[in-house]
């Protein structure tokens, strides 16, 4: 399997415009998970998925964002109108759901928005 | 964090010296697991120990666990200028939410 997939690795934006992340996660995996990482605040976990069902988006920061998974193989994360502090890296991670199952994160995709 | 605090923030030491890194987190947990990333790279998973587990160890990496204090520790031993890294701490919750702590970085000077 080649790992968790991301796509683009990098993007440049500008403020109001529409962000689209992808994240394909491995095959197998039921668990979905999306991070963003930045100096201040660190990983913080925006919304997580268990078949394909979102389970807990209280990490979501506001409306802007949202979160799909419309089947097991694909998930998208979309900022609307996108502001210059949602500049940072997004890491999507998938694993087994089950007790005692490690994840795997993907390369991430850094985001700035100027 | 949404979870917990990592400390020390950040450590320097010389190659062959020990680190330690501690965790503290907020919640019940099924598990807690160790990552390491690699600057401008995404995480990759080191070591996981149980909540029922107190030590337990993985070639030159130790990591305890006590569930009372909601602490944990990971000791890199003899460390090499390849462990130059962050590292964190993630707490598998009972809801199978997966928060990680703030990380240390860590940078070993040859």
């Amino acid at each position: 399997d080649a790992g968790v997939i991301q796509s683009p690795r990098h993007e440049v934006t500008e403020m109001g415009q529409e962000v689209t992340l992808r994240c394909k996660p491995i095959s197998g995996h039921n668990s979905l998970f999306w991070y963003r990482q930045t100096m201040m605040r660190g990983l913080e976990l925006l919304i997580y998925f268990n078949n394909n069902v979102p389970i807990d988006d209280s990490g979501m920061p506001e409306d802007r964002f949202s979160a799909k998974m419309p089947n097991a193989s694909f998930s998208t994360l979309k900022i609307q109108p996108s502001e210059p502090r949602d500049s940072a890296v997004y890491f999507c991670a998938s694993r087994m759901t089950g007790a005692n199952t490690e994840a795997f994160f993907g390369q991430g995709t850094r985001l700035t928005v100027v | 964090s949404q979870q917990g605090e990592e400390d020390p923030q950040a450590l320097s030491i010389q190659e062959g010296e020990n680190a330690t890194m501690n965790c503290s987190y907020k919640t019940s947990i099924n598990n807690l697991q160790w990552y390491r990333q690699n600057s401008g790279r995404g995480l990759v998973h080191l070591i996981l120990i149980r909540s029922n587990e107190r030590e337990k160890h993985s070639g030159r990496l130790r990591v305890t666990l006590d569930t009372s204090k909601k602490s944990s520790s990971l000791l890199i031993t003899a460390s090499r200028a390849a462990d130059t890294a962050s590292y964190f701490c993630a707490t598998d919750a009972t809801g199978n939410q997966f928060y990680f702590g703030t990380g240390t970085s860590l940078t070993v000077i040859p």
